[in-house]
Order: C-alpha cells, then structure tokens, then sequence
C-alpha cells in the first residue's frame, strides 16, 4: 500500500510570511501533483511533476519533486489571504499499476490580513 | 458547463437506506474515477472506469458499494445499506486517458447517514 504523508497538517500564518508544505512517501511514483481544494468544491490541480529534482514554479508557489520521486514540497512565498484552503499532494503510477491518485492526508492553510 | 458535475450535492439519509450518487464527467474523458473524502482527510480512491467497464474496484470498502456506467458517460455510484460511517464527501473524476493522467474533479456530493 502506497501512502503519502503531509505536513504540517494545520498552517495559520500572517499575509506576507512565507512557508513551505511536505509530501513525503516510502514508495516511487512516476508523477507527483499539487491540488487546491476550497470548501465545498472539489480539488483543483496546479501543477504536476514528473522528473526526479524537478522544480516547477507557478507565480509565488515553487513545487519541486525530490531526486528518488519519493518525496516533494510547496513553498509559498510572501502569502496572502487569497491563498488559504487546503492543500493536497497526490502521487500516480509507481507501484501502483492503475490510473488512481494516492492523496496525502492535507494542509489546511489559513493566511491572515 | 464545460466541468464535472455531481448531483445531488448533499444528501441526507437515515441508516439502512439506500442510496445513488451521480457524476456527469467532461464530455469526451474515457476514464471516470470516484473517491472518498472523510472531514479532515484527503480523498481516497474507490472506483476507476475505462469506458464503460470497471477497470479498478480496489479502493471500495464492502460489497455494499457498487458503481456502473452503463454507456461510458455517467456514472452512479450506489451504496446499500448506509451506515454512519459512509458520511463522507464523494467525489468524482474524469480525465482523457492516456494524457498525462490530469483528472478534472466535480465539486462532490456530500452523505450525511443519520
């Protein structure tokens, strides 16, 4: 069984610190992504990774994929309350043959005016 | 619209009952997938469909559960005898196989089990 953990799991910060979330796992995966989910919708992706020590950057969020494909991170920087709701990294493929994404258990990111 | 969409979005139901769960994917997307999310937690896979057929039922918890997409398109997913652990957010997924895996997820349809 492939599990992906994440933390921290709760994040409360002021609007212009910046923070880093974890997604750490025991097992390879061929593709790593980064979903935002707001209350009541469903998760939304904003990036995926692919390549071992691959980084991605999308405006202030840097995602990087660890060199095994074990592991990745979100780095946010200079936060803002726009950016508050849940954050979950999910891994495809590895050991697992089929087509479904493995979540990790979320970051619940609030950021303060 | 152009998106997934899930009916209804909350349901309410008493123990024991039954109860179907549907997912309109995005027009054109052959694999349909459908997930678990408990309050707190991140989703958990239950069903993958390629077409019309169950391509992956690992992920459902019991013989209680069971889903089907009898023309490829929509999908139900419909759960027997509810318990009050069933009370979760379902969601649904689809994607075009085969293009870098990006599932599209609905908004869910939340289960209450009184």
């Amino acid at each position: 069984t492939q599990l992906l953990e994440q933390s921290p799991q709760f994040l409360s910060i002021q609007e212009g610190e910046n923070l880093t979330v974890y997604c750490n796992s025991s097992s390879v995966f061929s593709s790593l992504q980064w979903y935002r989910q707001e209350p009541g919708e469903g998760p939304v992706l904003l990036v995926t990774v692919v390549t071992g020590g691959e980084v991605k950057k999308l405006k202030r969020l840097t995602f990087q994929f660890g060199d095994a494909r074990k592991d990745s991170s979100l780095h946010i920087t200079a936060a803002q309350p726009g950016d508050t709701g849940l954050y979950l990294c999910a891994g495809a493929g590895g050991d697992n043959a089929g087509n479904m994404l493995t979540f990790g258990g979320g970051t619940r990111l609030m950021v303060k005016p | 619209g152009a998106g997934v969409s899930q009916t209804p979005s909350n349901k309410v139901t008493e123990k024991g009952k039954y109860v179907e769960l549907r997912c309109d994917p995005i027009s054109g997307h052959t694999a349909l997938y459908w997930y678990r999310q408990s309050l707190g937690q991140g989703p958990e896979f239950l069903i993958y469909f390629q077409g019309t057929g169950a391509a992956d039922d690992s992920g459902l918890p019991n013989d209680r559960f069971f889903a089907v997409r009898p023309e490829g398109s929509v999908s139900t997913l419909k759960i027997q005898r509810t318990e009050r652990g069933d009370s979760a957010v379902y969601l649904c997924a689809s994607s075009r196989f085969g293009q870098g895996n990006e599932q599209f997820f609905g908004p869910g349809t939340r289960l209450t089990v009184l």
